[in-house]
């Protein structure tokens, strides 16, 4: 069965700090993928979604991830962030056999002022 | 606003009572999804359904039942629930005829169970 792995539990940085966030997902094939946030008290979020053409997807507040595909990787980066970008962070992969979306467990990001 | 409303927003019961979570979309999707989010662990799915059908996650235990009347509403009923069921309960909906079935996610409802 698909599977998500987030390699990253708690991540704290600077303002203006880069960052990038792992995702791998366990097998190959067409996959659509995707990037939620849930800022504190808040519902999730669609950051970006991959499911063909140019691998390096760009979504909304100034986010990136690359889809590499020989990695089964999905890789969630922005090169400057923000105190406002405080959240955790979700990979998913559409995978199930209902037409679910499979989860990582998240990534919280802190970012100190 | 998502277009995907879920009440109550908050919920606390004890372990006899009898609760439903409503749901309700107002995006014209056909698909609609139960997920539970637990502290430390991954999104679960519970429940989908679609227009013709539903599909149960054959490890939910029978305390909860999904109803759906119609594409717009998805209710979860609770019934004697655990102390351990205690969670976010989110529900999502897309369009599953679309090239990549993006989810759209209300806001959860924070269930205590005492």
């Amino acid at each position: 069965a698909q599977s998500v792995s987030q390699h990253n539990h708690h991540v704290i940085l600077s303002e203006a700090a880069s960052l990038e966030l792992g995702c791998n997902y366990s097998y190959g094939g067409t996959v659509n993928l995707f990037w939620y946030v849930q800022y504190p008290g808040q519902h999730l979020q669609l950051l970006l979604k991959y499911f063909s053409g140019d691998p390096l997807v760009k979504g909304i507040k100034g986010f990136e991830a690359e889809f590499i595909k020989s990695k089964f990787s999905f890789n969630l980066r922005k090169p400057s962030v923000q105190w406002s970008d405080t959240a955790e962070y979700f990979c998913a992969v559409l995978g199930g056999s209902q037409g679910n979306l499979i989860f990582g467990k998240g990534t919280k990001l802190s970012v100190k002022p | 606003e998502t277009g995907v409303t879920q009440t109550p927003r908050h919920l606390v019961m004890g372990m006899t009572n009898k609760k439903s979570l409503k749901c309700e979309q107002h995006l014209g999707h056909n698909a609609m999804y139960w997920y539970k989010q637990s502290a430390k662990k991954p999104l679960e799915l519970m429940f989908v359904y679609s227009l013709e059908e539903r599909v149960e996650n054959n490890s939910v235990p029978s305390r909860f039942s999904p109803e759906c009347p119609n594409s717009s509403h998805l209710f979860l009923h609770l019934h004697t629930l655990q102390p351990e069921d205690s969670a976010l309960y989110l529900c999502a909906s897309s369009r599953r005829d679309t090239a990549d079935n993006e989810q759209f996610f209300g806001p959860g409802t924070r269930l205590t169970v005492l």
